[in-house]
C-alpha cells in the first residue's frame, strides 16, 4: 500500500478565512512533506516533517502554517491567503528523510478569491 | 529553486509510437525517481533509479541511471491514449538536505 489521502480534494476560500488542508499516511512513514504546484511546473517544496518535527521551512509565509498532530497526519493551516496562493496542494510522505522514496498524495486544488 | 533540465519540453505523438525523455543535472545524484502527473492529480511514482547504470524497466517503461549520476532517461515504447499526461524526472542528493530535485516536465499527448 504506498496510498496517502488528502482531503478535501477542491477549496475555495476567501482572503479571510481560516480552513485546513488534511493529509494522512498508513505506511509507517516517518518523513511528510507539504508541496506547492502552480499549472505547468513541477511541485516546490514547502515544508518537511521528519519523525513528526519540523525539519524544514523553504521560507513559506506565516499564512501558512503546518502541524504534524502524530506520525500518520500533516495538516497545513491557513489563514489570511492571497489569491496568488491558488494552487495544487500536495503531500507526500516516505520511509524517512535520508532518501527514501517519496510518494505523493492526489492533492487539494485550493482557489482563493 | 533549483531545478533539473528535461528534455523535451513536450511531445505529440501517434498512438503505438515509441518515446523517449531525458533529464540532466550539473550536481551528482545518489536517486532519480521518475513521476507521471495527470491534470489535477498528484504525481504517481513510475520508477525509481538507486545506483549509477541501473537500467529499470516497468512494463513499457524504461529508464536508467547515467554513469556519470547526472542525468537520467525514460522510454515509453508503443504509447497508448492513457500515457498522455506531464512526467517529471527528479533527483536526490541523500544526507541532511534530502530534498527532492525537480525537473521541468514534459508534455506528453498521445493521439489515437
Amino acid at each position: 500500500d504506498t496510498e496517502v489521502t488528502q482531503t478535501p480534494k477542491h477549496l475555495v476560500m476567501g482572503m479571510t478565512n481560516k480552513k485546513s488542508l488534511k493529509c494522512e499516511q498508513h505506511m509507517g512513514h516517518r518523513a511528510m512533506y507539504w508541496y506547492k504546484q502552480k499549472a505547468k511546473k513541477p511541485p516546490e517544496l514547502m515544508f518537511v516533517y521528519s519523525y513528526e518535527k519540523l525539519s524544514i521551512n523553504e521560507s513559506v509565509p506565516s499564512r501558512f502554517s503546518p502541524e504534524c498532530p502524530n506520525s500518520s497526519l500533516l495538516n497545513l493551516h491557513l489563514h489570511a491567503l492571497q489569491p496568488e496562493d491558488s494552487a495544487l496542494y500536495l503531500c507526500a510522505s516516505s520511509q524517512d528523510f535520508s532518501g527514501e522514496t517519496q510518494y505523493f498524495g492526489p492533492g487539494t486544488r485550493l482557489l482563493v478569491l | 529553486g533549483q531545478q533539473l533540465n528535461q528534455s523535451p519540453q513536450s511531445m505529440f505523438i501517434q498512438e503505438g509510437e515509441d518515446v523517449s525523455m531525458n533529464c540532466t543535472s550539473s550536481s551528482i545524484f545518489n536517486t532519480w525517481l521518475w513521476y507521471k502527473q495527470d491534470p489535477g492529480e498528484g504525481p504517481v511514482l513510475l520508477i525509481a533509479l538507486y545506483k549509477a547504470g541501473e537500467l529499470t524497466s516497468n512494463g513499457r517503461l524504461t529508464a536508467q541511471f547515467g554513469i556519470t549520476r547526472k542525468d537520467s532517461f525514460l522510454n515509453i515504447s508503443a504509447s497508448i491514449p492513457s500515457d498522455v499526461g506531464i512526467y517529471f524526472c527528479a533527483g536526490q542528493s541523500g544526507g541532511a538536505t534530502n530534498k527532492l530535485i525537480f525537473g521541468t516536465g514534459t508534455l506528453l499527448a498521445v493521439q489515437p
